[in-house]
């Protein structure tokens, strides 16, 4: 699967929207890009995935770019309960279900 | 609609001794994959159950195994505990094996 690489922290004020950025250059035609969110020491929240095309759920926006090495996920109205570690991960789902998790990004919201 | 569930929310074992997790999945879905998060740390893959039977495995060491019952719940066992494996565990399901995963809250396991 290809590897991502993500900010290791980002900050951002209550109401504001976050954008959290995910680099996968190595990424192959038939790999999605899946975003999960983890407050502390609770379980991964599915947040949204996609493959080539902008996806918007009721929670979150993801934006990839037209090459598919990048994308960002942008939280429209951050709130304090949005804070969480944010992670992009990218997998093909033709071989299995194993979810590689990276260091991911520490977003913190701040009144 | 009942989301992934998880016993026991913590458990305290001492190294040498045997523990066994867990998990009912989300209502609809027929795939569980577990997964081991340490401290600090993101989760990392252990194994995959399908149709009770184990699908995909990561690199973790037989002390490790598990078992996928016919309504689709599962267990995960470890074997001669070491201290190294105090960690949160973690559930996931999902319907059929490429599809989107639904964690459950973990099981902190403390090994003294």
């Amino acid at each position: 699967d290809a590897k991502t690489t993500q900010p290791p922290s980002m900050d951002c004020a209550e109401g504001r929207a976050a954008n959290l950025p995910c680099n996968h250059s190595t990424i192959s035609g038939n790999e999605y890009v899946y975003w999960y969110r983890q407050i502390h020491s609770q379980g991964p929240q599915y947040i949204i995935h996609g493959l080539k095309n902008n996806e918007t759920n009721e929670m979150a926006s993801l934006i990839i770019t037209e090459d598919r090495k990048s994308s960002t996920l942008i939280l429209p109205h951050a709130t304090l309960r949005d804070t969480a570690v944010y992670y992009c991960i990218v997998f093909r789902t033709n071989a299995g279900n194993m979810l590689t998790f990276g260091g991911g990004t520490r977003l913190m919201v701040k009144p | 609609d009942a989301g992934v569930t998880q016993s026991p929310t913590h458990l305290i074992k001492t190294r040498g001794q045997q523990v066994t997790l867990r998990c009912s999945p989300k209502s609809g879905h027929d795939t569980v994959s577990w997964y081991q998060q340490a401290l600090g740390q993101g989760p990392q893959f252990i194994f995959q159950y399908y149709e009770e039977e184990e699908r995909q495995r990561g690199n973790f060491p037989d002390r490790f195994s598990g078992h996928q019952f016919p309504n689709y719940s599962s267990e995960l066992n470890v074997n001669a505990l070491l201290l190294g494996d105090s960690a949160l565990y973690l559930c996931a399901s999902s319907l059929l094996i490429a599809d989107t995963q639904y964690f459950g809250p973990g099981t902190r396991l403390t090994v003294l």
